[in-house]
């Protein structure tokens, strides 16, 4: 079935540093890809999604690039505030109507 | 543009007690609603998710049970509540088979049995 894998938490990091936070994922065929963060104490916000390989997508600063050979989608950010402290979830979606999410991981960033 | 709302936003309620919490969405037509449960440190468990009024699909077996009565309205429920049934509850909609995956989700209600 289809799964995914994200990097265990939490991670802590000092601000305006890099940031990467691995996700690979199994699936039988070409699903779209999707990273959902977290803020404390809110719901799931829709952070930024790609749907074929080599698509890259990007919001708030952050990006992740589709790669079909490894089979991964990596957030990553350049230089990360202390907002940006949250749980970040991979997830993928291939046509059956449901969303299969990683089990998030817990990023904390320091002033 | 589209809403959802979920209420109530905490609960705080006895063990062996029942549970109603309702999710409605705004500005969107026939969406596919779902309800995900969150345990502390965990990830998300998707409960049920819903295509249309009425037609629901139960991804675990537990203590809980769903209803859509309406077509943007998704009502989780439990006859007696257990102490495993406390979490962070999510409730989320997409636009019907448009190939637009995206999940939208409301602000959750936190769930504590005691």
């Amino acid at each position: 079935g289809n799964s995914v894998t994200q990097m265990e938490g939490p991670v802590t990091l000092s601000e305006e540093a890099f940031l990467t936070i691995n996700c690979t994922y199994t699936a039988t065929g070409y699903p779209s890809l999707f990273w959902y963060v977290q803020y404390p104490g809110e719901g799931l916000q829709l952070l930024l999604k790609a749907t074929k390989a080599d698509d890259k997508g990007s919001n708030k600063g952050f990006e992740a690039t589709y790669r079909k050979e490894t089979t991964s989608f990596h957030l990553e950010k350049g230089s990360v505030q202390v907002s940006d402290s949250a749980v970040y979830f991979c997830a993928l979606y291939f046509g059956n109507e449901k969303l299969t999410f990683g089990t998030g991981t817990r990023l904390t960033i320091i002033p | 543009s589209q809403t959802i709302h979920q209420w109530p936003a905490t609960l705080v309620q006895p063990v062996g007690s029942p549970l109603s919490l309702e999710c409605t969405v705004e500005g969107t037509s026939n969406p596919n609603l779902y309800w995900y449960r969150q345990a502390a440190g965990r990830g998300l468990q998707l409960l049920f998710y819903s295509v249309g009024i009425g037609q629901i699909s139960s991804e675990v077996p537990q203590n809980l049970s769903a209803s859509r009565p309406q077509d943007r309205q998704f009502i989780l429920s439990s006859k007696k509540l257990l102490l495993s049934d406390s979490g962070f509850y999510l409730c989320a909609w997409s636009v019907q088979r448009s190939g637009q995956e995206t999940q939208y989700f409301g602000p959750g209600t936190r769930l504590l049995v005691l």
